[in-house]
């Protein structure tokens, strides 16, 4: 069975500082992956897609980028991460063709 | 329904009654929709799609309803139980943009005893 897993769970940082979030899947191979944010009360925002190794597709400028080395690993990164940052990001990956996502756990990043 | 601002809708129900909650889209061009089940704290989970060429698909304890002509999906609970009690996403997609899906704000369910 495929299962998807994304840390750390929990994060708090100092503006400025960097970041980095890992999701990995398993049980699946070419698998569309995803990073959502969700701000606290809000829906979810899509923030990138890949479709394949090294392809990402960003949904809205900002202060995030993300990268695919590999084809079931999916990193969100900053330099210099900012106030406005803060925030549930969510990996999800879909089978090529198909329209459920597949949600990991989460992880939580306070900014201060 | 959707929210507006940052206060999410509320639905309270009591256990053993039947929830439901709605979700109004804007594109007509949809044609997946999907309902999530988030807890606190966790990512969303699947709970049950729909295709745009139906209007009723029924799972266990739920059923979605979808109803084109005014663009309104909803997602009702039989026997709502207190493990039911999360918040809940409607979710379309169209075969433009094939995997990014569109969320509504989510309406929070509460399940008093």
């Amino acid at each position: 069975s495929q299962t998807i897993h994304q840390w750390p769970a929990t994060l708090v940082q100092p503006v400025g500082s960097p970041l980095s979030l890992e999701c990995t899947v398993e049980g699946t191979s070419n698998p569309n992956l995803y990073w959502y944010r969700q701000a606290a009360g809000r829906g979810l925002q899509l923030l990138f897609y890949s479709v394949g190794i090294g392809q990402i597709s960003s949904e809205v400028p900002q202060n995030l980028s993300a990268s695919r080395p590999q084809d079931r690993q999916f990193i969100l990164s900053s330099k210099k991460l900012l106030l406005s940052d803060s925030g549930f990001y969510l990996c999800a990956w879909s089978g090529t063709g198909a329209g459920e996502l597949f949600f990991g756990e989460g992880s939580r990043l306070t900014v201060l | 329904g959707e929210s507006v601002g940052l206060h999410l809708p509320t639905l309270s129900v009591q256990e053993g009654d039947n929830s439901i909650i709605n979700c109004a889209y804007s594109n007509s061009a949809s044609d997946y929709f999907i309902w999530y089940k988030q807890e606190s704290g966790k990512g969303p989970q699947f709970i049950i799609d729909i295709r745009s060429n139906m209007d009723k698909r029924q799972g266990q304890r739920v059923t979605v309803l979808l109803n084109k002509t005014v663009k309104h999906l909803s997602l009702q609970i039989a026997a709502t139980q207190p493990g039911d009690s999360a918040v809940y996403f409607c979710a379309e997609n169209n075969v433009d943009s094939w995997g990014k899906l569109q969320f509504g704000a989510g309406t929070q369910v509460v399940v008093t005893p």
